[in-house]
């Protein structure tokens, strides 16, 4: 049974730092992973997908990375802003969509 | 225009009552998907539709719960007889290629 996890649950950086959010996943056979962005009480806005033969991708100020052997991704977000402020999901995809838990990321003014 | 629109925003409900959430793909799409979060978990998965049948459903998707596409564009979500656990939002999903796209949500709240 595929498990998601996202570390850290929770992240408050000052504005203007880079940061790293990971997220694990225990079944490698994937067609791909997304990383989404939920705001309070909203709903899910993709920001990257990566199929399983890609390591990596960019839009912007974040980039995600895939490892898919190991299991493991990463996103990355560069020059942080307040607006940044959200839950970040991790999910994966075999036949159906299985999310992570999330780390709710707060950036300080 | 959103790639996936979910209607209502907002529903409050009595318990015990039938609830029916819509969703509309806006273009035409076989795979879809319903997810559901509780206040504070994560989301989670309840049933795939594809080529108008289900193609899986989870273990929350019991007999309380029933998928259809009833005119071809619209998706919908019937929850039966409404349990005050069954608060949460709900999320329409469609697969375009690899990729999925997920509507706004339905907020239904059960009283």
């Amino acid at each position: 049974k595929q498990e998601v996890t996202q570390i850290p649950a929770a992240l408050s950086v000052p504005e203007g730092e880079n940061l790293v959010l990971n997220c694990s996943f225990t079944d490698s056979a994937i067609y791909n992973l997304q990383w989404f962005r939920q705001d309070p009480g909203k709903g899910l806005t993709s920001l990257l997908l990566i199929q399983s033969s890609q390591r990596e991708q960019t839009s912007g100020r974040l980039n995600a990375s895939l490892d898919k052997s190991s299991g493991r991704s990463t996103l990355y977000i560069a020059a942080s802003q307040p607006g940044d402020s959200a839950t970040y999901l991790c999910a994966v995809r075999h036949d159906k969509i299985i999310f992570g838990k999330g780390t709710r990321l707060h950036i300080l003014p | 225009e959103p790639e996936v629109t979910q209607t209502p925003s907002h529903q409050v409900t009595q318990m015990g009552q039938e609830v029916i959430l819509r969703c509309v793909p806006i273009s035409n799409h076989l795979y879809f998907y319903w997810y559901r979060q509780i206040l504070g978990q994560k989301v989670e998965f309840l049933v795939s539709f594809y080529n108008n049948e289900i193609s899986e459903k989870s273990e929350i998707f019991d007999d309380q719960f029933s998928v259809e596409r009833p005119d071809g564009s619209n998706f919908t979500l019937k929850i039966r007889s409404t349990k005050l656990e069954d608060s949460a939002m709900y999320f329409c999903a469609k697969r375009q290629g690899t990729e999925a796209f997920f509507g706004q949500g339905t907020r239904l709240t059960v009283v």
